[in-house]
């Protein structure tokens, strides 16, 4: 079965500062990658998501994230954080034409201000 | 004009009864899936619904039932509820069964003592 881990649970910085979350899957075939967002109290927003062509995905509120396929992962990026941007952020994957997601742990970002 | 909407928001009941969550989504999407949030945030799929069909159910007690009265609506019921069912549960939605991003609900922060 398919599975997705992400790295550095807790994750605290200030404002202005950059920052990448990891993220890996475990399937051997094509996949459809997705960054979601929970802001405290609220439900999952879509971050943005990619399904095939330009490896890099630009998503809503400066986000961005890579599809590496040799690496089998799908970082997200944000080049200068807001305390806005405090929130837990989950990976998800599922193969390609399948809806059966698979989340990874969640990342939980702190942004100082 | 919420899209996916659950009912309750919040529910707080006793060992071994029985409680039922209403989904409902109003974006004409054909598939629409339930997610446990267990106490740590990790997100798992429990079911998924196309057409009013059952999909996906993964291995879950079933004392767990999902119910789809149409395409627009997912009911879960739940017997003998246990300490271990309080978790927050999501509600979701596709446009298919494929490749497509899923739309969240709000959730319901269920709570068994």
């Amino acid at each position: 079965a398919q599975s997705v881990s992400q790295h550095n649970h807790h994750v605290i910085l200030s404002e202005a500062a950059s920052l990448e979350l990891g993220c890996n899957y475990s399937y051997g075939g094509t996949v459809n990658l997705f960054w979601y967002v929970q802001y405290p109290g609220q439900h999952l927003q879509l971050l943005l998501k990619y399904f095939s062509g330009d490896p890099l995905v630009k998503g809503i509120k400066g986000f961005e994230a890579e599809f590496i396929k040799s690496k089998f992962s799908f970082n997200l990026r944000k080049p200068s954080v807001q305390w806005s941007d405090t929130a837990e952020y989950f990976c998800a994957a599922s193969p390609y034409g399948n809806n059966r997601l698979a989340f990874g742990k969640g990342n939980q970002v702190v942004v100082i201000p | 004009d919420t899209a996916v909407s659950q009912t309750p928001k919040y529910l707080v009941t006793q060992m071994g009864n029985d409680k039922s969550i209403k989904c409902e989504q109003n974006l004409g999407h054909d598939t629409m899936y339930w997610y446990k949030q267990d106490s740590k945030k990790f997100l798992k799929i429990m079911f998924s619904y196309n057409n009013k069909e059952l999909i996906i159910n993964e291995t879950v007690p079933n004392r767990f039932s999902p119910k789809s009265p149409d395409k627009a609506h997912l009911n879960l019921h739940i017997n003998s509820l246990e300490l271990g069912d309080s978790a927050v549960y999501f509600c979701a939605s596709s446009q298919g069964s494929g490749t497509y991003e899923q739309y969240f609900g709000p959730g319901t922060r269920l709570t068994v003592t």
